[in-house]
Parts: structure tokens; sequence; C-alpha cells
């Protein structure tokens, strides 16, 4: 199983321009979360799907977009990259939560940078 | 709202000395606990968990962590640090109804000759 997979692995983007990363699951999972991660800054939750079709936003969801393709993959959409997007995201995956959040599983991550 | 304190963003140790990571949390009720690492250019892998079964948990590369309630905490150790400890390590919590994990801020693991 590979888990968790992103494409790109890195990016460099002007600003304005418009890029989506890509996420797939193979573990059957039904929720799936992008993060972005800064230094000091520990990880920031951008949006999140608790299962195929629904889609909520996250601690730091502006600048953003998302798509729940269906069950196995999860894209983010920066429409119009800025400078303060220069970071490393993540995606994961769970099982569906029943009373509380579990385990997540994490891919390799893409690190982005905006000029 | 549920708050994640990871104490010292950086801590340094010697080789084959204890490592001791701390990790507090503000919950009233005993939430799941989580410690995860995250090695140099690779994404987070969970080392442990707590899941109000057993107070001490055993977690994968020698790692155990403890939950006290009384002290809200849930620190992580290792007997005998390792040069491939060296590695950023993340506690994360999850409050009853709450469908999201809480993280803290991460501590940097450095690990001396």
């Amino acid at each position: 199983n590979a888990g968790v997979t992103q494409t790109p692995k890195f990016q460099v983007l002007k600003t304005g321009q418009s890029m989506t990363l890509q996420c797939a699951q193979d573990m059957n999972h039904n929720s799936m979360y992008w993060y972005r991660q800064d230094p000091g800054m520990g990880l920031r939750l951008i949006y999140y799907s608790a299962s195929e079709g629904t889609t909520d936003k996250g601690e730091v969801p502006n600048g953003y977009n998302v798509s729940r393709l269906n069950k196995r993959e999860f894209s983010l959409r920066l429409e119009s990259a800025a400078p303060s997007q220069t970071s490393v995201y993540f995606c994961a995956s769970s099982e569906v939560p029943t009373q509380r959040a579990d385990t997540q599983y994490f891919g390799p991550g893409t690190r982005l940078t905006v000029l | 709202a549920q708050s994640v304190t990871q104490l010292g963003s950086h801590v340094s140790v010697s080789e084959g000395a204890l490592v001791l990571l701390r990790c507090n949390y503000s919950s009233s009720v005993p939430p799941y606990l989580f410690w995860y690492v995250q090695y140099p250019n690779q994404g987070l892998q969970l080392l442990l968990k707590y899941t109000s079964a057993a107070t001490l948990v055993k977690g994968i590369n020698g790692f155990e962590a403890e939950f006290k309630k009384s002290e809200t905490s849930f620190h992580l150790t290792k007997p005998s640090a390792h040069m491939s400890d060296a590695a950023e390590y993340f506690c994360a919590v999850s409050d009853w109804g709450n469908y999201q994990l809480i993280w803290g801020a991460g501590t940097k693991l450095i690990i001396k000759p």
C-alpha cells in the first residue's frame, strides 16, 4: 500500500499564478485533511473533508479552495498565489471520526515557494 | 477551547541520555492524545497514542508516554537517545465531539554526539 501520496513534491510559482496540489489515499479512509506547516507554527488546518461530498474550512482557509473528487482524492487549489503561501503542505487521511478525531496518516508533503 | 502546549521549541540531549519531551493539554475531560515524529523533509508518522486504556503507552523506536490526568500531561520519554532520534516531535489532542486534532507547536530534538 502506498498510503497517502501527494504531487508534486516541489513547486515554485510566481505571485498571481494558480496551481492545484493533488492528494490520494488507498486506505479506504473517509476523512481527509489539508495542512500547512511553517517554521515555529506547527501544523495549521486549511480545509478538511469529513466524508465524500463534504468539505469544511479549517483554521486558515483564505486563499485556498478544495475539491473532494471521490473517496480517494482531495485536491487543494491556490487561485492566485501569494508569497505568504510559501509553505510545506501536507495531506492526511483518517477513518471517519465517531465521537472524536482519531489517528491521521500523512503524505510526504509538497514544498511550495511563491516568488 | 482545547489547547496543547509543548515546552521547549528545541531540546538538546547527548547520545545515550534520557529524552524527555513535554506536552500539556487543557481539557478537563481526558482526551485522546497522540505523539507524532517528523524526520527531516518527511511527513508526520504516528509514534504512539493514548485512548483511555493503560496510562503508560509504548510506541515505536523505544519511545513511551505516560498520561497523568492530575497534571494534564502526556510527556514523551526514551531511556537512551540515538542519533537517529533527531527529528521534530508533535503532540496532538482529540476532544470529545471535536473532529479535528489540536496540535502543539512542535519540539525539535537535537542529539549531541
